[in-house]
């Protein structure tokens, strides 16, 4: 299993452009969710989703959007990326009935 | 206003002493409590669950405690290797039964082990 995949690594954007981050899972996890590392800040919640179709917003959501089309799919989408979007953003999964978060390795964005 | 707080951002210790990790949370009742390790660069694995109805677990030379009276986790890495330094996070789900995929974080205690 190639376990929680994240693309791209690196991206730089300017104010105002739009993207989306990929976040795939090969382990059938039904949990899905994606979260920002700032510095001093800690992972916070932007979305999350509880199965395919199903989704939810966490503590930061504005300026995000998602879809779960797929089970194993969840990108994430900036609208029109702003400098305070600056971040890593990590996307991670959880399996039913479990509790453990699997991690992908985290995109790390640049909004110039 | 719910908080959840990891009283040390850096902890520096001598290899071989414990190191001991704390969280504090006001104003959730978490049905469990998880730690995560990061080192840097890199995503948080990983390394224990405890749950309400649970006072310690442990697990190699991990421990984790949990009082939700005094609604505190400790962390605990006895005999600790240089290793062992990295990033540690607690994390809770902020409602009591709630989905697994919605977890909130800790800041995360950087922890030093010098040889």
């Amino acid at each position: 299993n190639a376990g929680v995949t994240q693309t791209p690594k690196f991206q730089v954007l300017k104010t105002g452009q739009s993207m989306t981050l990929q976040c795939a899972q090969d382990m059938n996890h039904e949990y899905m969710s994606w979260y920002r590392q700032d510095p001093g800040m800690g992972l916070r919640l932007i979305h999350y989703s509880v199965g395919a179709g199903i989704t939810d917003q966490g503590e930061v959501p504005n300026g995000y959007n998602v879809s779960r089309s797929t089970t194993e799919d969840f990108p994430l989408r900036l609208l029109s990326a702003a400098p305070s979007q600056t971040s890593v953003y990590f996307c991670a999964s959880v399996k039913a009935g479990g509790w453990e978060q699997y991690f992908g390795p985290g995109t790390r964005l640049t909004v110039t | 206003s719910q908080k959840i707080e990891q009283n040390s951002e850096a902890l520096n210790i001598q290899e071989g002493k414990t190191a001991t990790l704390t969280c504090n949370y006001t104003n959730y009742s978490p049905a469990y409590l998880q730690w995560y390790r990061q080192d840097p660069g890199r995503g948080p694995v990983f390394l224990l669950l405890i749950r309400e109805n649970e006072k310690e677990k442990r697990k190699e030379r991990l421990k984790v405690t949990f009082d939700t009276t005094l609604k505190q986790s400790l962390f605990h890495i006895t005999a600790s290797q240089p290793a062992d330094s990295a990033t540690y996070l607690c994390a809770l789900a902020p409602d009591y039964g709630g989905s697994q995929g919605n977890l909130i974080f800790g800041k995360g205690t950087k922890l030093s082990v010098k040889p």
